[in-house]
């Protein structure tokens, strides 16, 4: 199965700053890999999809890079709303999915 | 409006069993492949079970293979976990989600449905 690490686990940032988080897979995925976000209590919300394409809705400070095994999430002007945690997921056809163990962006 | 309303979860024995429901609204449901994502207090997200559109096949977690078993009726808009010989470590909430193969992701999340496994 693939394994998914992200980092950091916790990352602080102000508003208004610029937050990058990475994750890595145990092997090549292509550019099958999304990110979501989670605030508590919340069931997650879909940010990005093929490594790089915004679902419909989300904001352009979001965006996503990468393809293979390393993938980045940058959000590039943080604002008060983007204070929650970030998790990504793989997704490898006709096979187990698998997600990362999380980013909380904190103040 | 895409809706996903899960039901079902509990306070159950260790060992024993329950089923948990997601009735869907909002899209052609027999068009999506559907799935079940748990969170356990105060984990991360863990990926349970998939089954393509008109289960023509199921994939289960190794932590969950032969305990779970995901299953679908496209008439009634529903998908269905059954979970068998539950473990503490299966308290979790438990979510279903609509995935987009195009996209490899998912897009759609219910409210999500607690189950607690405690003697």
């Amino acid at each position: 199965d693939i394994q998914m690490t992200q980092s950091p686990s916790t990352l602080s940032a102000s508003v208004g700053g610029r937050v990058t988080i990475t994750c890595r897979a145990s092997q090549s995925i292509d550019n099958w890999l999304a990110w979501y976000q989670q605030k508590p209590g919340k069931a997650p919300k879909f940010l990005i999809y093929k490594a790089s394409t915004l679902e419909s809705g989300v904001p352009s400070r979001f965006s996503g890079s990468g393809s293979g095994t390393e993938f980045t999430l940058t959000i590039s002007s943080l604002q008060p709303d983007d204070f929650a945690t970030y998790y990504c997921q793989q997704y490898t056809h006709n096979g187990p999915l698998s997600f990362g163990g999380g980013t909380k962006v904190e103040i | 409006q895409v809706l996903l309303v899960e039901s079902g979860g509990g306070l159950v024995k260790p060992g024993g069993s329950l089923r948990l429901s997601c009735a869907a609204s909002g899209f052609s449901f027999s068009d999506y492949y559907l799935t079940w994502i748990r969170q356990a207090p105060g984990k991360g997200l863990e990926w349970v079970s998939y089954i393509t559109t008109r289960d023509e096949a199921t994939y289960h977690a190794e932590s969950v293979k032969g305990r779970f078993t995901i299953s679908r009726d496209n008439s009634k808009n529903s998908l269905y976990l059954q979970m068998n010989s539950l473990r503490a470590e299966d308290t979790a909430i438990y979510y279903c989600a609509r995935f987009g193969t195009l996209t490899g992701g998912f897009d759609c999340w219910g409210q999500g449905t607690l189950v607690t496994v405690s003697s």
